[in-house]
Order: structure tokens, then sequence, then C-alpha cells
């Protein structure tokens, strides 16, 4: 399975952006990254996910490297709703699609 | 309702107890995923069906764990003989097919073997 690596935590402040890394340099073709958060005592909520070309929509914006071996996920204006553990995934649909977590990435968002 | 239904949300079991959990995908949702989150860890996958057939099950870590889905819809997971490491929340999760489909997550499970 094709793993991701991302900080463990990071911080933020209210109102500006956030730019959360992931690294997937053993990624193949058919793989599509996929970003979940998960809020404390919640299961995992989907956020964006893409292949190739840069990806938006009303949560998050995606921005993927060229070679496709790393990835960023944008939140433009950090709210405290957004505190939560960010998800970097892989998805090969080829193989069921089963998604696969790492630790991910704690946000922190102060007022 | 219209999100994935996970039942009971709370469990307590004494050890060597047997439990059975529910999960409610979205209707139609072709693929039904179980995963097992321990405290203060990401989701571990357990197993994945396809329709009825149970497709994936590499994960699940002993045979004591058994999951089914028989009629494609509702799936349970089964736990024989729960040991204190069963602690945990187990998470369900269902998606249609196609390429750009999104997984969605139940709320989960909190299983605690006493």
């Amino acid at each position: 399975d094709a793993k991701t690596t991302q900080p463990n935590s990071m911080e933020s402040n209210e109102e500006e952006p956030v730019h959360l890394p992931c690294n997937h340099s053993t990624i193949s073709g058919t793989d599509y990254i996929h970003w979940y958060r998960q809020l404390p005592s919640q299961g995992p909520e989907y956020v964006i996910h893409g292949l190739t070309s840069n990806v938006n929509n009303r949560m998050a914006s995606l921005a993927i490297a060229e070679d496709r071996k790393s990835s960023t996920l944008i939140l433009h204006r950090a709210t405290l709703r957004d505190a939560a553990v960010y998800y970097c995934i892989l998805r090969d649909l080829n193989q069921g699609g089963k998604l696969i977590f790492g630790q991910g990435t704690e946000l922190s968002v102060k007022p | 309702g219209a999100g994935v239904s996970q039942s009971p949300r709370y469990k307590v079991a004494k050890r060597g107890q047997d439990v059975a959990l529910r999960c409610d995908p979205i209707s139609g949702h072709v693929s039904l995923f179980w995963y097992q989150q321990a405290l203060g860890q990401g989701p571990e996958f357990l197993t994945y069906f396809q329709n009825e057939a149970q497709l994936d099950k590499s994960g699940l870590p002993s045979d004591r764990f058994f999951a089914e889905r028989p009629e494609g819809s509702v799936s349970t997971l089964k736990i024989q003989r729960t040991q204190q490491e069963d602690s945990a929340v187990y998470l369900c999760a269902s998606s249609s097919t196609g390429r750009r489909a999104e997984a969605f997550f139940g709320q989960g499970t909190r299983l605690t073997v006493v």
C-alpha cells in the first residue's frame, strides 16, 4: 500500500490561510490523492481529492506537484471549526478503493 | 437518515464476551469498509465488501474477527471472545463505485472491553 508522510501537528491563526503538506513519493499512476479530516469524536469526513490537476471546492483547494510526489491541502481562511486531524491518503480504485490512513496532521486554530 | 449509521454507539463488553456491531450504509452504496481506530491513532483498515462479496479481509487482526454483508446492504462486524486490546472505535464507511467516489463514514462504535 502506498504511504504518505505528514507533519504530526500544525498551528494556525483564525482567518489566516493554512497549507498542510503531504509527501507521497511512492505514488502510482492509478492512485488518487484524497484528503479527509476527523473532528473529535466524529468519523472521518471527506475534504477533497485529485489525480493530477489542482482542485478547488467549497471546503478547500488541493495543489498537486507536477511529479505527483507531494501535495498540499489549502484552507483559505481557517476557522475554529477547522481544528481537526487531517489525513492525506492515496486511494487506488483498482484495488477496491480502500483508504489507508496514516497518522495525519493535527491542526489547531488559535483565535 | 441519509448518512452511514452505526449501532450501538457505545458498547462495554466483559473480556471473553462476543459482540456484534452493525453498520447501515448509505442506500445504494456498493462498497463498504470497516476500520478500527485506537485512541490517538489513525483508522486501520479491517475489511472491504463490494455488494455481498468480501473482497479484502487482509486487515482483520485475528480469526476472532468476522464480518458479513449477506444482502449487500447492512453489514455486521462480529468479535468473538473479546480481549482488552480489542478496545477501540470501530468505523464503517460506504461509497458508490466510480473513480470519483468519496467514502462516507459513520460516527463509529466505541467498544470498551473490561
